[in-house]
């Protein structure tokens, strides 16, 4: 299947700071979404984005397929942002293999 | 209303039972999934289900049997289970691209499972 690394592991914030996460795929992708665990451990969708770039809000998301890596933005971190980001990819709709995350802490 | 549901929400059990989780989506999704999320939140697909009929199996112990009466329902059993299999479980659904909507995965609350 496809391997995907996502860094970094682990991230702490100040609120008000911007960070990016990076997720590295080893394969073409038709299907590629940015999750956010939060801390009760519901999984909610950010971004459907196995190419270009969309913005939501304070977060936004770019993925270059032809590199093989897609980033998502965090701007203005606020510590309802603190959880985990999943990267989750696949070469078609039914199986998208995620990657370990990145858990994100933003301090007050 | 959820979207995703599943029950129960917490399931503490001991070795050798048996147990099931049932899953229901109300977005008339054609795909259902079952993920399981262990201790170091590494999350891995185990079954995808499109319009009742299995399409992916993953290396699953076959004392793991989903299945799936209709389309807004996939339950999943455990026989036998272990310790092993303390983790957490996500219910997932989709929709299929071909129908011109994009194939966001969208997943229920989750169901705790401890093996005593």
């Amino acid at each position: 299947g496809i391997q995907v690394e996502q860094s970094p592991p682990d991230l702490i914030l100040q609120e008000g700071a911007n960070s990016t996460l990076r997720c590295n795929f080893s394969d073409s992708v038709n299907n590629l979404q940015w999750f956010h665990q939060n801390p009760w451990g519901q999984l909610i969708n950010l971004f459907y984005i196995p190419s270009g770039t969309k913005q939501n809000g304070r977060l936004s998301a770019t993925t270059v397929a032809t590199e093989r890596y897609s980033l998502l933005y965090i701007s203005s971190s606020q510590t309802t942002d603190s959880g985990v980001y999943f990267c989750a990819v696949g070469p078609n709709d039914y199986k998208l293999s995620f990657g370990a995350g990145t858990t994100v802490t933003v301090r007050a | 209303d959820t979207a995703v549901s599943q029950t129960p929400k917490y399931l503490v059990t001991q070795m050798g039972n048996d147990k099931s989780i049932k899953c229901e989506q109300n977005l008339g999704h054609d795909t259902m999934y079952w993920y399981k999320q262990d201790s170091k939140k590494f999350l891995k697909i185990m079954f995808s289900y499109n319009n009742k009929e299995l399409i992916i199996n993953e290396t699953v112990p076959n004392r793991f049997s989903p299945k799936s009466p209709d389309k807004a329902h996939l339950n999943l059993h455990i026989n036998s289970l272990e310790l092993g299999d303390s983790a957490v479980y996500f219910c997932a659904s989709s929709q299929e691209r071909t129908s011109g909507i994009t194939p966001w995965l969208f997943f229920g609350e989750g169901s705790r499972l401890t093996v005593l």
